[in-house]
């Protein structure tokens, strides 16, 4: 049973970067993209972005600016990077995997495995 | 890519509630669909327009034609309580879109 494991900062003053990782176990880390969303209290989700393990990246634009995935092969883990945070970026955020057959990395079989999700504050 | 979902649909139990996606040719796209618990990570429930994952009951499905997606749950009950997000893949842009989220209430 595949399982997302993610940790990073909880609490952040303004300007400062969000970090977070997420690790993966119980399964593959090849032939997935890897993927962020977050959810604002109270609102729904965002897509914040994606990394296959050959490091290709897909980011949402509204975020990109200030925003780097990338991943650790050798220790089955992707991370997120979002610089110069403001009180808009609080929410719980979640790592994810899409799910893909024949070991073909994929968008058509939607996100299976989740993680527990990391709430970040950021406050001053 | 902006996806609109309704805010809310109200159903009684053991009826069928409906749950709408719509966007610009959203049947073109890769549609998925997810059911998020209060203090949990979403749930994939239908992937690409209408098949459900392991596990995930029949009474869950989904279609989409034009510019609207459907999200169909037969025989609701108590436990269907939660709320749901249409998610696209825009290959044309390589992004995702999520839709608002509807909260569905067990009358």
């Amino acid at each position: 049973q595949v399982q997302l494991q993610q940790w990073g900062a909880g609490l952040l003053k303004p300007s400062e970067t969000l970090s977070l990782t997420c690790a993966v176990s119980g399964g593959s880390f090849s032939g997935y993209y890897w993927t962020w969303i977050r959810q604002p209290p109270g609102k729904g989700l965002e897509w914040i972005g994606e990394i296959n393990l050959s490091g290709e990246t897909n980011y949402n634009p509204s975020l990109k600016s200030r925003l780097n995935i990338s991943v650790h092969t050798s220790k089955s883990q992707f991370s997120l990077n979002l610089s110069s945070v403001t009180a808009a970026d609080t929410a719980v955020y979640y790592c994810a995997r899409w799910d893909s057959r024949a070991g073909v990395p994929s968008h058509y079989y939607g996100m299976d495995v989740w993680g527990q999700g990391t709430t970040v504050t950021v406050s001053s | 890519n902006v996806v609109t979902q309704p805010p809310s649909v109200s159903v009684a139990p053991g009826q069928t509630a409906t749950i709408t996606c719509v966007g610009n040719n959203i049947g073109t796209y890769s549609v998925h669909w997810y059911q998020q618990k209060p203090g949990q990570a979403p749930k994939l429930i239908i992937y690409y327009h209408n098949d459900r994952p392991s596990g995930i009951p029949e009474r869950f499905s989904g279609s989409s034609s034009g510019n609207t997606a459907t999200l169909t749950v037969r025989g609701v009950d108590a436990g269907d309580e939660a709320d749901y997000y249409c998610q696209v893949w825009d290959n044309s842009r390589d992004q995702v879109a999520f839709g608002g989220g509807t909260m569905l209430t067990v009358l």
